[in-house]
């Protein structure tokens, strides 16, 4: 069974580096797409990217291409988002998920994100 | 670039029908997913391919995609079922595209 278990909450300044974690506890990680997904205070769902963990394969949705990186490591089953420089308006939750027949159907439990001088 | 568009709010009484809607550009080409989003929980996805029901979801659930629109509807809406509800289309190894979610009120 997929249990996505995420890293917990950070506070950022502005203009710092972050990355964030999301480990998949079961045998299965590397046989399915991971999609990282923000919701930003009082805002939508976004979908930041898919990642294909068995060879990397990376996929952004243009607004956040350049603007984060999304990364796996197959040996430790872990995903990873990740960001040179933060700005206030990452301030947000970013929760990470398994794509499964065409959709977001197991979800960690989310990393609130703060960004603030 | 392709866009979602969801109504902000729906309300409805409980007992009756909720239905709301996702329009895109050929949407019915392509997989629509549901998701409920309650305040402090993790979004649930509640239809996906179009039409099907995860595991333990009730089957007052239901959804469609043709042409232009997408439906999630919600028969017997019971006072639970208030949330935020998402839409969500996919292309083969793409980004999956959410609306812009539509706060349902019982």
């Amino acid at each position: 069974e997929v249990q996505l278990e995420q890293s917990g909450a950070e506070v950022k300044k502005p203009g710092e580096s972050l990355k964030i974690s999301c480990k998949d506890s079961g045998d299965t990680f590397g046989t399915y797409w991971i999609g990282w997904v923000r919701q930003v205070p009082g805002k939508g769902l976004e979908c930041m990217g898919i990642i294909y963990p068995g060879d990397s394969d990376t996929r952004y949705t243009p607004s956040f291409q350049g603007q984060v990186t999304i990364s796996a490591d197959k040996s430790t089953g872990t995903a990873y988002l990740q960001w040179n420089r933060l700005k206030a308006s990452d301030t947000g939750i970013y929760y990470c998920a398994r794509r499964f027949n065409s959709a977001f159907d197991n979800w960690g439990q989310g990393t609130l994100v703060t960004v603030s001088s | 670039s392709f866009e979602l568009i969801q109504p902000p709010s729906v309300t409805v009484s409980p007992g009756q029908t909720a239905t709301i809607t996702c329009s895109g550009d050929k949407l019915g080409d392509k997989y629509v997913s549901w998701y409920q989003h309650k305040p402090g929980r993790t979004p649930m996805v509640v239809i996906y391919q179009d039409d099907k029901w995860p595991s333990g979801i009730p089957d007052r659930f239901s959804g469609s995609n043709s042409g232009n629109t997408a439906t999630l509807t919600i028969s017997g809406t019971q006072s639970l079922d208030e949330a935020d509800y998402y839409c969500q289309a996919w292309d083969v190894n793409t980004p999956g595209i959410f609306g812009g979610g539509t706060k349902l009120t019982v």
